[in-house]
């Protein structure tokens, strides 16, 4: 089946790295994406990463995939207090249309 | 170049009433979708629009209908409304439904059904 987890928080010291993992199950996923949710607001892509890559970074963001154990992890850098949100793991999957999939999301606390 | 919006921002009604979300897009996207986000769940998907013209059930359908009303609006409708349906709903477009597209997502409706 379709699955997507997350551990559902994560709290971090202001200036710490954090970092945010997430399972998935669909062996198929061709992309695997990070999007934050800030509070009252929709969901805003961050990240994304190809299946064939283990290893992207953008700035204070790193994604790392682990194919073989269907793992993903975002880490954040020099954690900041405007991080605080909620993280959400996604993955695209193709059953003749395009489908994505979303985790439960992580609320991450960044303390001052 | 607003994105994508949603009216209401929130709602409350009692069980049995009806009511419609309205979401518009000005970005010229082919594919729009609606999703609910309910606390400790990922979103799921309850209808999505391909194109003009196209409606498709998502993952959890019952209880709602849609109108893809031109290719701009999308509207979601709740035509008896239940507790259960208590949620904060999203509207999203993308260009196309291909892998490489970027969804982008409105600011969400929160809904209270009592």
């Amino acid at each position: 089946g379709e699955d997507v987890e997350q551990s559902l928080f994560l709290s971090v010291r202001e200036g710490d790295s954090s970092v945010i993992n997430c399972t998935y199950t669909d062996s198929s996923s061709t992309y695997l994406y990070w999007y934050k949710q800030e509070p009252g607001a929709g969901l805003q892509l961050l990240t994304y990463i190809f299946s064939n890559m283990d290893m992207k970074q953008d700035q204070r963001l790193t994604v790392l995939l682990n194919k073989k154990d269907k793992h993903l992890s975002l880490r954040i850098a020099d954690t900041q207090t405007g991080d605080s949100a909620i993280y959400f793991c996604a993955e695209s999957i193709y059953t003749g249309g395009f489908k994505t999939i979303f985790g439960a999301g992580t609320r991450l606390f960044v303390k001052a | 170049n607003a994105g994508v919006t949603q009216t209401p921002k929130f709602q409350v009604l009692k069980t049995g009433q009806s009511m419609t979300l309205q979401c518009a897009q000005d970005m010229n996207h082919n594919s729009m979708y609606w999703y609910r986000q309910d606390p400790g769940m990922g979103l799921r998907l309850i209808y999505y629009s391909a194109s003009e013209g196209t409606t498709d059930k998502g993952e959890v359908p019952n209880g709602y209908n849609v109108s893809r009303l031109n290719k701009r609006e999308f509207s979601l409708r709740l035509e008896s409304a239940a507790p259960s349906q208590t949620s904060v709903y999203f509207c999203a477009s993308i260009q196309d439904r291909v892998i490489t597209d970027t969804q982008y997502f409105g600011p969400g409706t929160r809904l209270t059904v009592l």
